[in-house]
């Protein structure tokens, strides 16, 4: 069975402070991304990676970096955490080709005092 | 930009068909259709996917018009258990598999 795996469910945290949020697939996927989800906005898109090492920018990658040291792990990092970045962040995974599906995680629901 | 309509809300009853419809009349003729759906709190699972031809799964089966202009998923039981929001994609698939979330349809099935 598929498994993306969140490093917590619930996380809250002060304004700048460093957040780390982990993600980790056992699929062997060769992408993985991050989303935020916020109500009345859906989800969007802040960074993904195709391979280690590798990232690019998603639609709101402003306050964000990540870091994809090794292939099963996908971390988002939070440089100096801003209130308005108190969300719920999706982690998912697919692979490489046509008609992949994406996996994800249960989510971190994040609060940013 | 989802660039798919879908209804805000709908209400099924419990044993019944549900049948979402989602309208996507810009599609281009390589961007397939997806569905997934989001159970409250938890992060969205892929149901089912298809190009032209109608698909059917375990979990529910898509009927694309031939204009593939719009499409229908059809929850053919529901369930309590099916109550989420539903959310119709459009995506040309390949390595990146990227994929824009619209607002989705929020199906509640009541007993």
């Amino acid at each position: 069975d598929v498994k993306v795996t969140q490093s917590s469910r619930y996380l809250v945290k002060r304004t700048g402070e460093k957040v780390f949020l982990e993600c980790v697939q056992d699929m062997d996927h060769e992408n993985m991304f991050w989303y935020r989800q916020d109500p009345g906005l859906g989800l969007r898109l802040i960074y993904f990676s195709y391979d280690v090492k590798m990232k690019e920018k998603g639609d709101i990658p402003e306050g964000y970096s990540v870091s994809r040291e090794k292939k099963e792990r996908f971390s988002l990092i939070l440089e100096s955490a801003s209130t308005n970045q108190t969300s719920m962040y999706l982690c998912a995974s697919t692979n490489q080709g046509r008609q992949e599906t994406q996996y994800f995680g249960p989510g971190t629901r994040l609060l940013v005092l | 930009d989802a660039k798919t309509t879908q209804p805000t809300s709908m209400d099924c009853a419990e044993g019944r068909a549900a049948n979402l419809p989602c309208n996507h009349s810009t599609i281009s003729g390589n961007e397939y259709v997806y569905w997934y759906r989001q159970i409250h709190s938890q992060g969205p699972q892929y149901i089912i996917h298809g190009l032209k031809n109608n698909e059917t799964n375990e979990m529910a089966s898509l009927i694309i018009t031939e204009d593939r202009k719009s499409s229908t998923l059809i929850l053919p039981h529901a369930t309590l258990r099916d109550t989420a929001v539903y959310y119709c994609i459009r995506n040309y698939g390949g390595s990146q598999g990227n994929l824009i979330f619209g607002k989705g349809t929020k199906l509640s099935v009541k007993p």
